[in-house]
């Protein structure tokens, strides 16, 4: 069956600071990638996703690539605010109906 | 206001009771979803609806029950409340592919459950 596996939290930088978050993936077919952020008290809502192998998603500052000979989809940024902390989830989608295979989440500090 | 809107927020019962979360949706999209969170395991699906006539099963359906009174409402209730099932709940929404579906859910603030 589908798995996504994300890098355990709580990771924790100072502003300004490089992220990545590590997340691989097994699945059947051809996946479509996402990443989910979730700040404290609210729902989760998404921050960039890629289709197809070789796709680069982006927003906000942040990026991932999808790897398909690594089975990955790491999330990077390049320097990091306080308005980052938040909980960051990777996801997957197989086939129709937007059903999605979550990972277990990576929570981010960002300290001044 | 919130496009998708859950309540109650929180809520606190005891074992045995029966409660229901509501969901509504001012997005008009077909599909809608609850997802459990609970702490190191991220979300589980537990129901899933594609319109008003479908409803189906995720990965943890038991213990839960759901009704989807139209297409703006989706509501998950608890027969008969265990300890167990103390999470934070998600509903979320999707549009269909023809009407421009980029696989993107739309989710609500989420409903706390705690069961004594």
């Amino acid at each position: 069956g589908n798995s996504v596996t994300q890098m355990e939290g709580p990771v924790t930088l100072s502003e300004e600071a490089f992220l990545t978050i590590n997340c691989t993936y097994t699945a059947t077919g051809y996946p479509s990638l996402f990443w989910y952020v979730q700040y404290p008290g609210e729902g989760l809502q998404l921050l960039l996703k890629a289709t197809k192998a070789d796709d680069k998603g982006s927003n906000k500052g942040f990026e991932a690539t999808y790897r398909k000979e690594t089975t990955s989809f790491h999330l990077e940024k390049g320097s990091v605010q306080v308005s980052d902390s938040a909980v960051y989830f990777c996801a997957l989608r197989t086939g129709g109906g937007n059903k999605l295979t979550f990972g277990t989440g990576t929570q981010l500090k960002v300290e001044l | 206001d919130a496009d998708v809107t859950q309540t109650p927020r929180n809520r606190i019962t005891k074992t045995g009771k029966r409660i229901m979360l509501e969901c509504s949706q001012t997005k008009g999209h077909d599909r809608m979803y609850w997802y459990r969170q609970d702490p190191g395991l991220g979300l589980q699906l537990i129901y899933y609806s594609f319109d008003v006539k479908d409803i189906n099963k995720g990965e943890i359906s038991d213990g839960y029950s759901v009704s989807r009174q139209a297409q703006a409402k989706f509501s998950l209730s608890l027969e008969s409340a265990i300890p167990n099932q103390t999470a934070l709940y998600f509903c979320a929404t999707a549009g269909r592919a023809t009407t421009g579906n980029t696989g993107e859910l739309f989710f609500g603030e989420g409903s706390r459950l705690t069961v004594l």
